[in-house]
């Protein structure tokens, strides 16, 4: 069966663009979550959608946002880009709640914001 | 959010068992225990995770004291591919909130 897909694998950006991340969770799973990892910062919650409702929220700014569609499929965005946002976005699918069966991750996409 | 604290580093040799200890002294009676671990240039990967009881899996046990304030990951016989940093994490709440890990050396 299909793991969790993101696209892309790696992506560029200019200070002050925005971006979009794509996230397809394993078929059947209904919870995506983010996360940003840094080497300064580690694995750090972005947030979570379920059923298209986001449920949880990590403590980042606004110009992080996302949305879960009706096929669980998840996009997240950032806007305004700035040089710290540079990392390895990940995204993890689940069943239903994580916590009660576990998380699968995805290989994440590098961003680089020059 | 419960905090865990596990070793910063560990080694092991190879084909011997290997018990990653974690401590969660907070933990509430709704947190689950899980456990993840991160190999190099990959994301997490799923190990395991448990409430209450021992948990056993192709990968792994998840020894869980009777009060529940620690754990134990046991890799029952490592191999060069089980070097990675390993997260204890504690959830309640369908997040997950990562530490630093352990990150295990295997020796040949």
């Amino acid at each position: 069966k299909a793991g969790v897909t993101q696209t892309p694998r790696y992506l560029i950006k200019t200070r002050g663009q925005q971006v979009t991340l794509s996230c397809s969770p394993i078929s059947g799973h209904r919870s995506v979550s983010w996360y940003q990892q840094t080497p300064g910062q580690g694995l750090q919650f972005l947030f979570e959608y379920f059923s298209e409702t986001q449920r949880n929220k990590g403590n980042f700014p606004g110009r992080f946002s996302g949305r879960q569609f009706s096929n669980s499929r998840s996009e997240m965005n950032v806007s305004t880009l700035e040089l710290g946002d540079s990392a390895l976005y990940l995204c993890a699918s689940s069943v239903s709640t994580g916590r009660r069966y576990g998380y699968t991750f995805g290989s994440g996409t590098r961003l680089t914001v020059v | 959010d419960a905090k865990t604290t596990q070793p910063n580093s560990m080694e092991s040799n190879e084909e011997e068992p290997v018990h990653l200890p974690c401590n969660h002294s907070t933990i509430s009676g709704t947190d689950y225990i899980h456990w993840y671990r991160q190999l190099p240039s990959q994301g997490p990967e799923y190990v395991i995770h448990g409430l209450t009881s021992n948990v056993n899996n192709r990968m792994a046990s998840l020894a869980i004291a009777e009060d529940r304030k620690s754990s134990t990951l046991i890799l029952h016989r490592a191999t060069l591919r089980d070097a990675a940093v390993y997260y204890c994490i504690l959830t309640d709440d369908d997040k997950i909130i990562f530490g630093k890990g352990t990150r295990l050396h295997i020796l040949p």
